[in-house]
């Protein structure tokens, strides 16, 4: 079955400190992958996406994240992580020709000041 | 302008009530969806419409029905309302086999009493 899997419930950081987001797909396909972060009583904003190429992908924010295909992963990274950055962050898939995309439970990212 | 809007963004009923939630999108999009966020953050896919057909129906029960009277509206109809119907209900739209990802409303926070 395609799912999409975010390994960390919750995890806290301290601001400036440098941040790693896990996620994990399974998929018969390479799917299209995002992130998206939600903040508290806010809808869902797309912070990067990948399908094919360059397995590094720049998002907004300062966030970019990378795929590897042997790993089966879509981590979501920032070098320096700023207090507004606490929210909520989905990983999502969708297989192509399904519109049927896909979220992970969500990793709820905690800063410390 | 909204790209995806939804009314009504809070909604308080009472169980066994009929209610109905908005969306519409202004970004040109041939998919629309709908998503429901229950209390620990997960996201589920309930519905997608695209070009007035319904084409993922997930193990939603039939007191929630989709109407789509236009290629920029979905809008969720919920019969019967039952405690565990309480969630934040989004919609989202998309170009389909695209890979850009899903635009996503604010939410619509439903709470049956």
């Amino acid at each position: 079955a395609q799912s999409v899997t975010q390994p960390d419930i919750h995890i806290t950081v301290s601001e400036g400190a440098s941040l790693e987001l896990r996620c994990n797909y399974s998929y018969g396909a390479t799917p299209y992958l995002f992130w998206y972060v939600q903040s508290p009583g806010q809808g869902l904003q797309l912070l990067l996406k990948y399908f094919s190429g360059d397995t590094l992908v720049q998002g907004i924010k300062g966030f970019e994240a990378e795929f590897k295909r042997s790993q089966s992963s879509f981590n979501l990274r920032k070098p320096s992580v700023h207090w507004s950055d606490a929210a909520e962050y989905f990983c999502a898939g969708d297989g192509y020709n399904n519109n049927d995309m896909r979220f992970g439970a969500g990793t709820r990212l905690t800063v410390k000041p | 302008d909204t790209a995806v809007s939804q009314t009504p963004k809070y909604l308080v009923t009472q169980m066994g009530n009929d209610k109905s939630i908005k969306c519409e999108q202004n970004l040109g999009h041939d998919t629309m969806y709908w998503y429901k966020q229950d209390s620990k953050k997960f996201l589920k896919i309930m519905f997608s419409y695209n070009n007035k057909e319904l084409i993922i129906n997930e193990t939603v029960p039939n007191r929630f029905s989709p109407k789509s009277p236009d290629k920029a509206h979905l809008n969720l109809h919920i019969n019967s309302l039952e405690l565990g119907d309480s969630a934040v209900y989004f919609c989202a739209s998309s170009q389909a086999n695209t890979g850009r990802g899903y635009t996503f409303g604010s939410g619509t926070r439903l709470t049956v009493v």
